[in-house]
């Protein structure tokens, strides 16, 4: 398997545009998260689904950002408009259940520059 | 939202000492706790975890330690390696546990 593959790994845009972040995780995962990394929060779970389903969105910052999942092999992120404080890497990660006893497989993140 | 105190934030050990990193929590589900290691330009991968039931695990070079009653669990890396340079966090399962929590990381440097 290819692991969890997320695009673009690297983006710049401009402050008000539309950012959409791709994932998709590994086949037969039930759960697919939404992490965001900065160094001054660390790790923040911003959403997470079960079976193509939104069950906690409420680490999600504002209305400015929305996710969806339509099949079991992809899911979005999208910030619009974008500001200079949503930079940073976000990262998609996907598991089995348990989450606790298989563990997270993380992508590689996508780095996200608004200027 | 619950806190996850992580220490030390960075840590810099000589080859082939011995590298302790703390994890403290308020409260928690019943489920498995992790420690996730991060190389940079990657993601977080799950380096080991541990029942809530159970003191100790180790495996090979990593051991975690856990006090339920203290609320606290630690990861200990015996003769630490160059290679094991990297940002380690831990994580604690919250909500119905599917949900993680993570610290804020602490970054190892081993020095050859």
């Amino acid at each position: 398997d290819a692991g969890v593959i997320q695009s673009p790994r690297h983006e710049v845009t401009e402050m008000g545009q539309e950012v959409t972040l791709r994932c998709k995780p590994i086949s037969g995962h039930d759960y697919l998260f939404w992490y965001r990394q900065t160094m001054m929060r660390g790790l923040e779970l911003l959403i997470y689904f079960n079976n193509n389903v939104p069950i906690d969105d409420s680490g999600m910052p504002e209305d400015r950002f929305s996710a969806k999942m339509p099949n079991a092999s992809f899911s979005t992120l999208k910030i619009q408009p974008s500001e200079p404080r949503d930079s940073a890497v976000y990262f998609c990660a996907s598991s089995h259940w348990p989450p606790g006893l298989y563990g997270y497989t993380f992508g590689s993140g996508t780095r996200l520059t608004v200027v | 939202q619950q806190q996850v105190k992580q220490s030390p934030q960075s840590l810099i050990v000589q080859k082939g000492g011995i590298s302790i990193i703390n994890c403290a929590y308020e409260n928690t589900a019943f489920d498995y706790f992790p420690w996730y290691q991060q190389f940079p330009g990657k993601g977080p991968a799950l380096l080991i975890a541990i029942r809530p039931d159970v003191s100790e695990k180790k495996e090979g070079r990593f051991t975690i330690s856990f006090n339920k009653s203290a609320k606290q669990f630690s990861l200990h890396i015996m003769d630490s390696q160059p290679g094991d340079s990297a940002t380690y966090f831990c994580a604690v399962p919250q909500g119905g546990s599917e949900k993680l929590v993570f610290g804020k990381g602490t970054k190892l440097t081993v020095n050859p």
